[in-house]
């Protein structure tokens, strides 16, 4: 079974430059998660998907970030401009839904430097 | 707020020795929980999971994990750990109540000396 993709692994970009990543989950999962995880602390919650609705942004930051997801598969998670502190590991998961028995899957997730 | 509790940031043992990592969370509602491990370059992985029933659960590589409800604790453990099992460690709990996110603790790093 082949697991989530995310792609670029790396990005160095300068601060108040935008970036996106990209991620495609596992065939067939409904529910897709964007995680920040910033050096030394725990995967923190963006933005999850069910299907190509929103379910919890709460904490996504919607001055600078956005995220998409077009047709219930791929998404996409923008920020524009960047400030230095976002650089953090882009972590993007799945799961076959979104309910509390649920394993999520994680991609390598994209590493990102604001200079 | 919910949250997840990882005291040990950082952990050195030698092989053999045995491991528990302490993971802890404030919610009083109904919980799952999580044990997620990350190898030197790689991604997040299932370590085990708990729903409900035996609160011992076992999971791969030898690994266990105890839910306390009373403490609102989710210790991990391993009678004897090997080098291969240098990693980051998350605790995580999903709530079973609203949209069911993830909340992860800070993570562990056990580094296990050959």
């Amino acid at each position: 079974e082949a697991g989530v993709a995310q792609s670029p692994r790396y990005k160095i970009i300068e601060k108040r430059q935008s970036v996106a990543f990209w991620c495609n989950p596992i065939s067939g999962h409904a529910t897709l998660y964007w995680y920040q995880q910033i050096l030394g602390q725990g995967p923190k919650l963006l933005i999850q998907f069910q299907n190509n609705g929103v379910v919890d942004d709460s904490q996504l930051p919607k001055d600078r970030f956005s995220a998409e997801r077009l047709k219930g598969v791929d998404s996409t998670l923008k920020i524009q401009p960047a400030k230095l502190e976002d650089s953090a590991v882009y972590l993007c998961a799945s799961s076959l839904e979104g309910g509390a028995f649920t394993e999520a899957f994680f991609g390598q997730g994209t590493r990102l430097t604001v200079v | 707020a919910q949250s997840v509790s990882q005291h040990n940031h950082h952990v050195i043992l030698s092989e053999a020795a045995s491991l528990e990592l302490g993971c802890n969370y404030s919610y009083g509602g109904t919980v799952n929980l999580f044990w997620y491990v990350q190898y030197p370059g790689q991604h997040l992985q299932l370590l085990l999971k708990y729903f409900s029933g035996d609160p011992l659960v076992k999971g791969i590589k030898g690994f266990e994990a105890e839910f306390i409800k009373s403490k609102f604790s989710f210790n991990l453990r391993k009678p004897s750990v090997q080098w291969s099992d240098t990693a980051e460690y998350f605790c995580a709990v999903s709530l079973s109540s609203g949209t069911y996110k993830y909340i992860f603790g800070t993570g562990t790093r056990l580094k296990v000396l050959a």
